[in-house]
C-alpha cells in the first residue's frame, strides 16, 4: 500500500527555522515526483515545487523561490520542505503528494503555525 | 504560468440532482504528440487532504464513484457530478500539469446541499 506519512504540527516563532518531513513507502520512491502544496487557513492549494528523489532535481514554482528548500534523502525515502527564517504569513497547512500522471497519493499535511 | 479559473466559487445542489463545475486554463493544456489533456480534478473534504478523481481530464481515478465524470479539452473542462449524494460535499479543484514542473490549481468550486 502506498502511504506517505508526514511529521507533526509545529508551532514555531518568526525568524525561527524549520524543516518538515514527508516518509515516502509502499513504491519506489526514487522513482516519482514528490510535490508540496500549501493551503493557508481557509483557502486553496498552492503548488510549491517538486523533487525527484532519484537525482534530487528540484523545480520550483516562482511564487516560493528563494522562500523555502526542497530536498529529499532516498537512502531513507523522505522528502523535506524547509525554511531558514519562518514569517507568519508562512502559517499554513502543508502537504506532501507523489506525481504519478497527477498528484495520486497525499500525505496527511503538516500544520505550521508561526506566531510570536 | 499557466492561469487556471474555476466557476462558480460556490453552488448548491439538491440530493440526487446534476453538479456542474467549469475550469478555464489560460493555454491549451492539451499536448499535441499524445493528445492528452494534462488535467486533474480533486476532492478535498474538510479536515482532509485532497483526493485525486480524474486525471487526463476524463479518467477516473481507481476506487471512484461512476457519478463523478470530466469532460472538456484543450482549456474548457467540466466536471460533472450525476447525482449529488450527501458525502459529495467538499471543495472541489482543478489543477494543470501541463507544465509539470510549474502546475497551478484552480481556485477551488465548493459544492453544498440545497
Amino acid at each position: 500500500e502506498v502511504q506517505l506519512v508526514q511529521s507533526g504540527a509545529e508551532v514555531k516563532k518568526p525568524g525561527e527555522s524549520l524543516k518538515i518531513s514527508c516518509k515516502g513507502s509502499g513504491y519506489s520512491f526514487t522513482s516519482y515526483w514528490i510535490g508540496w502544496v500549501r493551503q493557508m487557513p481557509g483557502k486553496g492549494l498552492e503548488w510549491m515545487g517538486i523533487i525527484y528523489p532519484g537525482d534530487s532535481d528540484t523545480r520550483y514554482s516562482p511564487s516560493f523561490q528563494g522562500q523555502v528548500t526542497i530536498s529529499a534523502d532516498k537512502s531513507i525515502s523522505t522528502a523535506y520542505l524547509q525554511w531558514s527564517s519562518l514569517k507568519a504569513s508562512d502559517t499554513a497547512m502543508y502537504y506532501c503528494a507523489r506525481i504519478a500522471a497527477a498528484q495520486d497519493y497525499w500525505g496527511q499535511g503538516t500544520l505550521v503555525t508561526v506566531s510570536s | 504560468d499557466i492561469v487556471m479559473t474555476q466557476s462558480p466559487d460556490s453552488l448548491a445542489v439538491s440530493l440526487g440532482e446534476r453538479a456542474t463545475i467549469n475550469c478555464k486554463s489560460s493555454q491549451s493544456v492539451l499536448y499535441s504528440s499524445n493528445n492528452k489533456n494534462y488535467l486533474a480534478w480533486y476532492q478535498q473534504k474538510p479536515g482532509q487532504p485532497p483526493k485525486l478523481l480524474i486525471y487526463w481530464a476524463s479518467t477516473r481515478e481507481s476506487g471512484v464513484p461512476d457519478r463523478f465524470s470530466g469532460s472538456g479539452s484543450g482549456t474548457d473542462f467540466t466536471l460533472t457530478i450525476s447525482s449529488l449524494q450527501a458525502e459529495d460535499v467538499a471543495v472541489y479543484y482543478c489543477q494543470q500539469y501541463y507544465s509539470t514542473l510549474r502546475s497551478t490549481f484552480g481556485g477551488g468550486t465548493k459544492v453544498e446541499i440545497k
